[in-house]
C-alpha cells in the first residue's frame, strides 16, 4: 500500500523568505502522480502543483516549485518570496492512475505553515 | 464554468439522526470521489462513483454509510444514526474521466458536527 509522510507538523517563516516543505512517499509503482494541496483557513482544497513521475523535470508554478527525487521517493515543495496569503495547511499527496478508474488520492497528514509579518 | 458544489456547507446533527451530504460535480464530469478529513488530519478516501455505479468503496465504513450517484442529480453521501466520531469535514471531488491526468477538482467541503 502507498503511504505519504510529512515529517514537519508545523513551520514558521518570515514574509519574503524561502521555505521548503518535506514529503516522502512509499510505492512500488513506476507511474504515478504527486501533488501539493493548500488548505487555507477557509478549508477549501486548492491544488498548488502537480508532478508526473515519468517527467524528470521538476514542476514549477510561479513562486512554487518542487524537488522531485524519484529514486529517493522524495517530493519537497519550495515556496519562494513567501507571502502572508501562503499561510495554510499544506498536504502532500500521491495518486496511482488505474485503468480501472480506481485513482484515489492518498494524502499526508499535512504541514501547517505560518508566514510571519 | 461552476466548480464542484457541495451543500450544505455546515451541518449539525444530534446523535442517532441521519446526515445527507450533496455533491454536484463540475459540468461534464461523471466521476465523483468522497474524502473525509478528521480534525488535524489529512483527507482520507472513502468512495469513488461513476454515474449509477459504485466503483470503489474500500474507504467507507461498512455500516451506516452509503453513497450514490444517480443518473440525474447530485451525488449523495448518507450517514445513518450519526455518532460523535462522524464529526469531520467531508470533501467531494470530481474528474471528467478516470485517471484524468491526475486532476480531481475539490468542492468546498461540508463540515458535519454531531452533538
Amino acid at each position: 500500500a502507498q503511504t505519504v509522510t510529512q515529517s514537519q507538523p508545523e513551520m514558521s517563516v518570515q514574509e519574503a523568505e524561502t521555505v521548503t516543505l518535506s514529503c516522502t512517499y512509499d510505492t512500488s509503482e513506476s507511474n504515478y502522480y504527486l501533488f501539493w494541496y493548500k488548505q487555507p483557513p477557509s478549508r477549501q482544497m486548492i491544488l498548488v502543483i502537480r508532478q508526473e513521475a515519468y517527467k524528470q523535470q521538476n514542476a514549477t508554478e510561479n513562486r512554487f516549485s518542487v524537488n522531485f527525487q524519484k529514486a529517493a521517493k522524495s517530493f519537497s515543495l519550495k515556496i519562494s518570496d513567501s507571502q502572508l496569503g501562503d499561510t495554510a495547511m499544506y498536504f502532500c499527496a500521491f495518486m496511482k492512475p488505474s485503468d480501472l478508474g480506481d485513482d484515489k488520492i492518498i494524502f499526508g497528514k499535512g504541514t501547517r505553515l505560518h508566514i510571519l509579518p | 464554468n461552476a466548480g464542484v458544489m457541495q451543500n450544505p456547507r455546515h451541518l449539525v446533527r444530534r446523535r442517532g439522526q441521519e446526515a445527507r451530504l450533496r455533491c454536484s460535480p463540475m459540468k461534464g464530469h461523471s466521476h465523483v470521489y468522497w474524502y473525509r478529513q478528521l480534525p488535524e488530519e489529512g483527507l482520507k478516501f472513502m468512495v469513488y462513483l461513476q454515474k449509477e455505479n459504485i466503483i470503489d468503496e474500500s474507504g467507507m465504513p461498512k455500516e451506516r454509510f452509503s453513497a450514490e450517484f444517480p443518473k440525474e442529480g447530485p451525488s449523495i453521501l448518507r450517514i445513518q444514526q450519526v455518532v460523535r466520531g462522524d464529526s469531520a469535514a467531508y470533501f467531494c471531488a470530481s474528474s471528467p474521466f478516470a485517471a484524468a491526468l491526475g486532476t480531481q477538482y475539490f468542492g468546498p467541503g461540508t463540515r458535519l458536527l454531531v452533538l
